[in-house]
């Protein structure tokens, strides 16, 4: 099956400066990749995802990059601010055939944005 | 527009009970995933309902179980609880029917204690 590796474990940076997540999956098949936040006691919020026919995709201060051939991607955001602070997963997915629903996610990335 | 919901918030339950969890979904979508969040083996999928058939399922034993009612709300039931089932359990709508891509949106979770 699917396996979603994400790096860093966590991450901190001052205001203002940039963040990079980095994501590797194993299943070539996979073709959906999302990107979520989540904050302490709420669910996991979508805030950007890209589709593998589309390299790069941004919103706003968010930014995510694909490599189908490396078979990894990534989240950047730029211009960090204290309440981007969260932990960030990365999912991978086959949207398709019998993979309905299954989302295969990475372990995590706590972001820590100082002032 | 309202976004998914899930009673109880929180829940204490002894080892050898079973407990039922309810998600309602976003309005007009038909597709309920159901996750399990531990902090040592992260987001794990459980299984994945649309039109009151359940279409995948994780690698979970069989005490884990679910159903979706004709109006797309969801339960899920796990029963003969271990002390290993302490987790937050997350529910995830979306409105793909086809399952096409899987983009899910997630409430906030019903923290299970298993004591």
């Amino acid at each position: 099956g699917e396996n979603v590796e994400q790096h860093p474990s966590t991450l901190s940076v001052q205001e203002g400066d940039s963040a990079v997540i980095k994501c590797t999956y194993s299943d070539s098949a996979s073709n959906y990749f999302p990107w979520y936040k989540q904050e302490l006691g709420k669910g996991p919020q979508l805030i950007i995802d890209i589709r593998s026919n589309v390299g790069e995709k941004k919103d706003q201060r968010i930014a995510v990059t694909l490599n189908k051939t490396a078979k990894h991607f990534s989240l950047h955001i730029t211009e960090t601010q204290p309440e981007d602070s969260a932990v960030y997963f990365c999912a991978a997915s086959y949207a398709g055939g019998t993979s309905y629903g299954k989302l295969t996610f990475g372990q995590g990335t706590i972001l820590t944005v100082h002032p | 527009k309202a976004g998914v919901t899930q009673t109880p918030r929180y829940l204490i339950k002894t080892r050898g009970q079973q407990v039922t969890l309810s998600c309602s979904p976003i309005s007009g979508h038909r597709s309920v995933s159901w996750y399990q969040q531990t902090p040592g083996q992260g987001l794990q999928f459980l299984f994945e309902y649309f039109s009151e058939t359940q279409r995948n399922k994780g690698n979970f034993p069989g005490r884990f179980s679910g159903r979706q009612f004709s109006n797309s709300r969801s339960e899920m039931n796990v029963s003969t609880l271990e002390l290993g089932d302490s987790a937050l359990y997350l529910c995830a709508s979306s409105g793909v029917g086809t399952g096409f891509y899987n983009e899910q949106f997630f409430g906030p979770g019903t923290r299970l204690t298993v004591l």
